[in-house]
């Protein structure tokens, strides 16, 4: 009940395509959804955050899509970059209660 | 805005031996974390402070783990003995409260153990 599940673990994507990464949670108590960033010997950067109460959020290239009946969301890139290379982490947490990471999924965009 | 600091960066020891880390969050944020990120998998929350109180230490192995904030402002974490399996990244995060949810991490330390 505390798990989140990432998928895909790798991903590679073509500059200018669209990356998805997909998490599914069990507990419906989670009330907050951000999505990390990391780089290689740096700490994880929030990135973007939804909570369950709309369905969608975008920022600049960055859009989180939330699907509460099925317990999932995503993260899709627009026009992926190579500088979006990294490795990013879908979480969720309820109230004070800690965040709960997946396990990562390591984009790569190809030039 | 300084983002939350983390000292050292690499340490490299030998197992039974002890290390430490510290931690200084950004100013004002009541909330400190300490995580666990093993290679290849997501951060694992060790500790939860709020000020200078503990919030939530059940993933910490308090046998061999410590940690302190005693200020309420930056913390320490502590390993004594360490063993082969510590080797991990270990993140410190801090946000304004337990509740805002945005939580933003340090740069990490990277330990070895031998």
């Amino acid at each position: 009940q505390q798990q989140v599940k990432q998928s895909p673990q790798s991903l590679i994507v073509q500059k200018g395509g669209i990356s998805i990464i997909n998490c599914a949670y069990e507990n419906t108590a989670f009330d907050y959804f951000p999505w990390y960033q990391q780089f290689p010997g740096k700490g994880p950067a929030l990135l973007i955050a939804i909570r369950p109460d709309v369905s969608e959020k975008k920022e600049g290239r960055f859009t989180i899509s939330f699907n509460k009946s099925a317990k999932q969301f995503s993260l899709h890139i627009m026009d992926s970059q190579p500088g979006d290379s990294a490795t990013y982490f879908c979480a969720a947490k309820w109230g004070a209660q800690k965040l709960v990471f997946g396990q990562g999924t390591r984009l790569t965009i190809n030039p | 805005e300084a983002g939350v600091a983390q000292s050292p960066r690499y340490k490299i020891i030998e197992k039974r031996q002890s290390v430490a880390f510290w931690c200084n969050p950004i100013s004002g944020h009541a909330t400190l974390y300490w995580y666990q990120q093993i290679l290849g998998q997501g951060p694992k929350l060790l500790i939860q402070f709020q000020n200078n109180g503990v919030v939530d230490d059940s993933q910490l192995p308090k046998d061999r783990f410590s940690a302190e904030r005693l200020k309420g402002v930056d913390s320490t974490l502590k390993i004594q003995p360490a063993k082969l399996e510590d080797s991990a990244v270990y993140l410190c995060a801090s946000s304004l409260n337990a509740d805002t949810g945005a939580q933003y991490f340090g740069p990490g330390t990277r330990l070895l153990v031998l």
